[in-house]
């Protein structure tokens, strides 16, 4: 089955600095990357995904990479804000024969933004 | 509209009993999928439900079980309950099986 790696496990950045946080997946099956953020106690939430046909997405100051060949993908956050401070999921999604499977997540990355 | 929605919110059993939660998913969605959260595992795949039929299944012992009602609510169910599976239960929704996944709130089960 799938396995996704996500480093670091916890990052700490000032203010206003880049955040960036990687995965890896095994399975080249996987056509799927979503990101999830999720702040203490709440649900996780959708903040941006990625499919295998596309290389980089944008929105706002979040963006995603992804390199199918060396099956890694990165999140890219800039000017951070203490908003930002949660912990951030990234996830990969197979294709099997008869439809998408079910989503592997990584270990999470607790990122810390420090005024 | 209405987000998905879990019930209970909270969970205490103890050890040997068996709990049912449940899940409603956003209306017009169609597939729903259950989670573990633990602090030591992160998020595991539990199984996925699309149009009452379990798609797909994580690697969790056979305690653990689900359906899927013809209004795409969802119930998941364990059985013999241990310690080890005091967690958060998470629920996802999709419109589709290619679409994205909206989380609920969640179940905090704590087994005693």
């Amino acid at each position: 089955g799938e396995n996704v790696e996500q480093h670091p496990s916890t990052l700490s950045v000032q203010e206003g600095d880049s955040a960036v946080i990687k995965c890896t997946y095994s399975d080249s099956a996987s056509n799927y990357f979503p990101w999830y953020k999720q702040e203490l106690g709440k649900r996780p939430q959708l903040i941006i995904d990625i499919r295998s046909n596309v290389g980089e997405k944008k929105d706002q100051r979040i963006a995603v990479t992804l390199n199918k060949t060396a099956k890694h993908f990165s999140l890219h956050i800039t000017e951070t804000q203490p908003e930002d401070s949660a912990v951030y999921f990234c996830a990969a999604r197979p294709y099997s024969g008869g439809g998408a499977d079910g989503l592997t997540f990584g270990k999470g990355t607790h990122l810390i933004i420090q005024p | 509209k209405a987000g998905v929605t879990q019930t209970p919110r909270y969970l205490i059993k103890t050890r040997g009993q068996q709990v049912t939660l449940s899940c409603s998913p956003i209306s017009g969605h169609r597939s729903v999928s259950w989670y573990q959260q633990t602090p030591g595992q992160g998020l595991q795949f539990l199984f996925e439900y699309f149009s009452e039929t379990q798609r797909n299944k994580g690697n969790f012992p056979g305690r653990f079980s689900g359906r899927q009602f013809s209004n795409s609510r969802s119930e998941m169910n364990v059985s013999t309950l241990e310690l080890g599976d005091s967690a958060l239960y998470l629920c996802a929704s999709r419109k589709n099986r290619e679409s994205e996944a909206f989380f609920g709130q969640g179940t905090r089960l704590t087994v005693v």
